[in-house]
């Protein structure tokens, strides 16, 4: 079974317009991290926000907010008020608390446009 | 406080060849992960070093190696290149403090094999 699955090959988004992109992740440790990165056309990966695993509240960084869902193993982002800087490729990516573990499984992504 | 740096960005060889890449972690972060990225594969783990040690190895063939020195600086190294390695090789720093952490990329070197 996948561990992360982006299931939105492609998004287009109004500009100013929310936007939701998902994640839906397996694993049966009860300790676990989430993580969305977003990864503009030069290339380079660029953390946007975190969740652990037995984090009472989701997680927000500014525009970027994490749905999750912890029994039904999704971890959403949702950006607010979209911009035409956000087009990018966004990918969610699951961390297991293995010993000295510093994996990260990613998706296969989603490429969010936005549009003018 | 700098970034992941990566050297060099962009790299073309030719098969048979091979090729180092280097990585400068964020200071303090004892752990450098490698990942290669490509079109059809996406994001795939190579390996992880943690004090010059390796900790983790992906699903990579031997011509793929790596090793860190003791100020946490590391290179990775592809010998015998094969077209199919072509690709973007990012690196990623963390703490590895112990817990979940964060892992704050570099740019990237793009290898292309001709």
């Amino acid at each position: 079974a996948q561990k992360i699955t982006q299931t939105q090959p492609g998004m287009f988004v109004q500009e100013k317009e929310a936007v939701t992109l998902d994640c839906t992740y397996d694993t049966s440790d009860p300790s676990y991290g989430l993580f969305w990165y977003k990864q503009p056309s030069s290339g380079e990966m660029i953390f946007l926000i975190y969740q652990g695993s037995y984090d009472q509240q989701n997680a927000t960084e500014g525009r970027y907010s994490l749905n999750f869902q912890k029994a039904r193993k999704s971890a959403n982002l949702v950006i607010s008020a979209s911009q035409l800087g956000d087009s990018a490729m966004y990918f969610c990516a699951l961390k297991e608390p293995y010993f000295g573990n510093e994996k990260l499984t990613f998706g296969t992504g989603t490429r969010l446009t936005i549009i003018p | 406080k700098a970034g992941v740096t990566q050297t060099p960005r962009y790299l073309i060889k030719t098969r048979g060849q091979q090729v180092t890449l280097s990585c400068s972690p964020i200071s303090g972060h004892r752990s450098v992960s490698w990942y290669q990225q490509t079109p059809g594969q996406g994001l795939q783990f190579l390996f992880e070093y943690f004090s010059e040690t390796q900790r983790n190895k992906g699903n990579f063939p031997g011509r793929f190696s790596g090793r860190q020195f003791s100020n946490s600086r590391s290179e990775m190294n592809v010998s015998t290149l094969e077209l199919g390695d072509s690709a973007l090789y990012l690196c990623a720093s963390s703490l590895a403090a112990g817990g979940v952490n964060e892992q704050f990329f570099g740019p990237g070197t793009r290898l292309t094999v001709l």
